[in-house]
């Protein structure tokens, strides 16, 4: 299985900062086949990148993808305050697909 | 807009059989681009995709929990089913239906989510 490692496990930031995070796969995750999501306290996951770089429908623009191979990073360019909250990274290149452990983004 | 919803018990003893439902409203599940899928989250921890399930009954599961799991489709009730046998206290955490987009065997992503189920394993 391909393990996926984000760093950092927590961010603390204010509003209006940028936030940029990292997904780091065990192996080359095959055609950008990789999703981000964002989870706030007792709510379900909700998409907001795949294919490494496409955004959902909805999601603003304030948020993008990028990466391959290893290395893929979520950035957050403005914070806005419902967007703090834990975010994962989950690989579909190979099954199973495989999330993160999850980065949480704090206000400072 | 499309919605799941999770049902079934939120407490299971050691060893029987964990059932749960997701109900897809607002859309299909007759819908040929789509599987649907089972996700649980431990309190506190990460995701792990369980499987996924076309409207014809064809099935992915995660070879962790493949001999203790089954997933069914009942297209006339526009539902899912999930059934985790023989389960432990490991098994105690929120269940979250979706639908699943698989791109590349049996792998996609998930989009949209049901709002997740509580199931606590003890006796």
């Amino acid at each position: 299985d391909i393990v996926l490692t984000q760093s950092p496990g927590t961010l603390s930031l204010s509003p209006g900062e940028r936030a940029t995070l990292s997904c780091r796969a065990s192996h080359s995750v095959s055609s950008r086949s990789l999703a981000w999501y964002q989870q706030k306290p007792g709510q379900a996951p909700r998409l907001l990148i795949y294919s490494a770089s496409s955004r959902a429908t909805g999601i603003p623009d304030r948020f993008s993808g990028s990466g391959s191979g290893t290395d893929f990073t979520l950035t957050i360019s403005r914070l806005e305050p419902e967007d703090f909250a834990v975010y994962y990274c989950q690989q579909y290149g190979s099954s199973p697909q495989t999330f993160g452990q999850g980065s949480k983004v704090e206000i400072k | 807009q499309l919605r799941l919803q999770e049902s079934g018990p939120g407490l299971v003893k050691p060893s029987e059989t964990l059932s749960l439902t997701c109900t897809v409203s607002s859309g299909s599940i007759l819908n040929n681009e789509y599987y649907w899928a089972w996700i649980r989250q431990p309190r506190g921890e990460g995701l792990e995709w369980i499987g996924s399930v076309f409207y014809s009954g064809g099935t992915y599961y995660n070879a962790s929990l493949r001999t203790r799991v089954n997933i069914s489709v009942d297209t006339s009730k526009n539902h899912f089913s999930l059934r985790l046998n023989y389960v432990t206290a490991a098994d105690t955490a929120v269940y979250y239906c979706a639908r699943h987009q698989v791109r590349y065997f049996g792998a996609g992503w998930f989009d949209p989510w049901g709002q997740g189920s509580l199931v606590t394993v003890s006796s």
